[in-house]
């Protein structure tokens, strides 16, 4: 099985700040990453798809980067919306394994 | 509108059974491959199973293969989850989910997730 693995667990940030999330896989992915925004109690809610490329409606502010087993998710201006815990997730393989997740604080 | 609605949750001793449904509407679900995914009391996301559009292919996680079992009726827009041999650690909220916008395919992301039906293993 192909396991994800995210740094930080935890975040914490300001209103404004850049910040980024890192996922490694432990095998080559290629670009098949996609990155997810939860909120207590509420579904996930899809960000980017395919390492880099932005889902419909998802503001700019979110940017996806990286290919093989090392991909960043990246919040340029940090909005008081964004305070909540993502996670990546591979789908190169039947395995679909998601990452344990970065919960981003208000610092 | 485009929606998924699961039901069938609810509390089981260890050892028993339940059948999860979700209901699509909005979309032409037979074109989708769907997904079940869960996600344990203040734990992270894990998928569980996915069925392509016309069920030929599924797929499941190690750790239910052999005790769920997916299914789906494309007439009544409905996907299935029979879950059987449940444990504790299966105790979770249990989402349905697809891809719908753009290229999709069995090996895909997830844009659309139902609201989740709690299943507790517990005696």
């Amino acid at each position: 099985d192909i396991q994800m693995t995210q740094s930080p667990s935890t975040l914490s940030a300001s209103v404004g700040d850049r910040v980024t999330i890192t996922c490694r896989a432990s095998q080559s992915i290629s670009r098949w990453l996609a990155w997810y925004q939860q909120k207590p109690g509420k579904a996930p809610k899809l960000l980017i798809y395919k390492a880099s490329s932005l889902d419909s409606g998802v503001p700019s502010r979110f940017s996806g980067s990286g290919s093989g087993t090392e991909f960043t998710l990246s919040i340029s201006s940090l909005q008081p919306d964004d305070f909540a815990t993502y996670y990546c997730q591979q789908y190169n393989s039947y395995s679909r394994t998601f990452g344990q997740g970065t919960k981003v604080e208000i610092k | 509108e485009v929606q998924l609605l699961e039901s069938g949750g609810g509390l089981v001793q260890p050892g028993g059974s339940l059948r999860l449904s979700c209901t699509a509407s909005g979309f032409m679900f037979s074109s989708y491959a769907m997904s079940w995914v869960r996600q344990a009391p203040g734990k992270g996301l894990e998928w569980v199973s996915a069925m392509s559009g016309n069920g030929g292919r599924t797929d499941y996680a190690d750790s239910v293969k052999g005790r769920f079992t997916i299914s789906r009726d494309n007439s009544k827009n409905t996907l299935y989850l029979q879950m059987n041999s449940l444990r504790g650690d299966d105790t979770a909220v249990y989402y349905c989910a697809t891809k719908i916008r753009g290229v999709t395919g069995i090996l895909d992301a997830i844009d659309m997730w139902g609201q989740g039906t709690v299943v507790t293993v517990s005696s």
